[in-house]
């Protein structure tokens, strides 16, 4: 069954130094997502993509996070300068461009920033 | 405001017993509505969803949800709980375009005890 691969599954880093999160949607699924889970609170949405360019956004995406499909298979969100705060479970998820369908999200990655 | 309110944090339940998982939601558009499943350390995985149609749907599990229009609910059921359902759930809604966030209730801890 094809799936959203996420790698690392999890992730150490200093404040102050930029991360990149990796993701492999599957494979013709055209649009991404990326999610956020702190510990202890709910899913928060961060940012949508399709054809190249970014869909919706939300308030928590701000000018630190960036997205970016840099070949037919990858998807990438950076976090430019981490900051405690930051610390959470990223979730990568892809959907098919049509109507009446659903996102399918991959295992994560614990970003844990020290 | 869009939301999504899981009124139960934690939930214990007899092993056998049946479950009903709460969840009520506030969507301005028509709401594609979804239930999350996420095991200790794993990702989120769909136990169903709901479009149109019938407004009982059947999912992954055993698990079942019924959407009440009226009541702006998506409550989540099973029979008979076993141990291994033992998870934290989420129940989220959604558009019917691809590419539109989706937004989480902050989740329901289900604990089995045998």
């Amino acid at each position: 069954e094809p799936e959203v691969t996420q790698t690392p599954s999890h992730q150490v880093t200093q404040m102050g130094q930029e991360v990149i999160l990796r993701c492999v949607p599957i494979s013709n699924h055209l649009y991404f997502y990326w999610y956020r889970q702190i510990l202890g609170q709910k899913v928060e949405f961060l940012v949508s993509f399709y054809n190249n360019e970014i869909s919706e956004k939300s308030e928590i995406f701000d000018d630190q996070f960036s997205v970016e499909r840099p070949d037919g298979s990858n998807f990438t969100l950076k976090i430019r300068s981490t900051k405690l705060e930051d610390s959470a479970m990223y979730f990568c998820a892809s959907s098919v461009s049509t109507v009446d369908t659903e996102a399918f999200f991959g295992q994560g990655t614990r970003l844990t920033v020290v | 405001a869009q939301s999504v309110t899981q009124p139960d944090i934690h939930i214990t339940v007899s092993e056998g017993a049946s479950l009903e998982l709460r969840c009520n939601y506030s969507y301005g558009a028509t709401p594609y509505l979804f239930w999350y499943v996420q095991s200790p350390g794993q990702g989120l995985q769909l136990l169903l969803k709901y479009f149109s149609g019938d407004t009982l749907v059947q999912g992954i599990k055993g698990f079942e949800a019924e959407f009440k229009r009226s009541q702006s609910s998506f409550n989540l059921r099973k029979p008979s709980v076993h141990w291994s359902d033992a998870a934290e759930y989420f129940c989220a809604v959604g558009a019917k375009q691809a590419g539109t966030a989706l937004i989480f209730g902050k989740g329901t801890t289900l604990s089995v005890s045998s």
